[in-house]
């Protein structure tokens, strides 16, 4: 069992761009519209900050977009923010046998 | 306000059963898929399992599959998660999770602030 394939870290300096990457295969990202991208500060509850490839819930910067090419799924941060440093997961669902949905490896994001 | 506590976490040994719960408030419970989802210490985020609004679908993951029972109390706006078997791999924090609705895919838009299962003797 595969988790979607993500960048250990990424690091930027304030104001700029990142940009987050979450390969998986046709069976879950390439195959559906059904990328989310969440962010999780330690110990606190992750945070739902795209849904559906590219749809921001109500609340949510707009510094933050998704996009999706193929297998592989991207967040872009804009205008990098102290605040923005944080733990990042993409997930989809699966037509995987072996699950329903399916989290990346996560990534790290530091601002310097 | 939405609101989703878990509770039932503890230590236990390995082989042994444990319980979580999840009381939801602030939303029609009933109207709302449900997952728990689970993160290992210095490890990520693990779907665990799925339930349906009405509770007539489930799904698991296979690391989970057999052991884990996820089931809901409409009445009682609550979730569950009945851990047999339990084996070391499986301490984590465990938290419960609403997705929204109309939303393809997982879409969590609130999370519990989750309970931790330690699997160790």
């Amino acid at each position: 069992q595969s988790a979607l394939t993500q960048p250990a870290s990424v690091s930027g300096s304030p104001g700029q761009s990142i940009t987050i990457s979450c390969t998986g295969t046709s069976s879950d990202v390439g195959g559906y519209n059904s990328v989310s991208w969440y962010q999780h500060h330690p110990d606190k509850a992750p945070k739902l900050m795209i849904y559906e490839v590219s749809n921001r819930p109500s609340g949510v910067s707009n510094r933050f977009s998704g996009s999706k090419s193929g297998n592989t799924a991207s967040l872009t941060i804009s205008g990098l923010q102290a605040e923005d440093e944080a733990d990042y997961y993409c997930s989809s669902y699966t037509s995987d046998s072996t699950r329903f949905y399916v989290f990346g490896t996560g990534t790290k994001v530091s601002v310097l | 306000e939405v609101q989703l506590v878990e509770s039932g976490g503890g230590l236990v040994q390995p082989g042994g059963s444990l319980r979580l719960s999840c009381a939801a408030s602030g939303f029609i419970f009933s109207s709302y898929e449900m997952n728990w989802v689970r993160q290992a210490p210095g490890k990520g985020l693990e779907w665990v399992s799925y339930i349906s609004s009405s509770g007539n679908t489930i799904f698991y993951a296979d690391s989970v599959k057999g052991r884990f029972t996820i089931s809901r109390d409409n009445s009682k706006n609550s979730l569950y998660l009945q851990m047999n078997s339990l084996r070391a791999e499986d301490t984590a924090v465990y938290y419960c999770a609403r997705e929204t609705l109309g939303c393809f895919g997982d879409c969590y838009d609130y999370w519990g602030q989750g309970t931790l299962v330690t699997v160790s003797s």
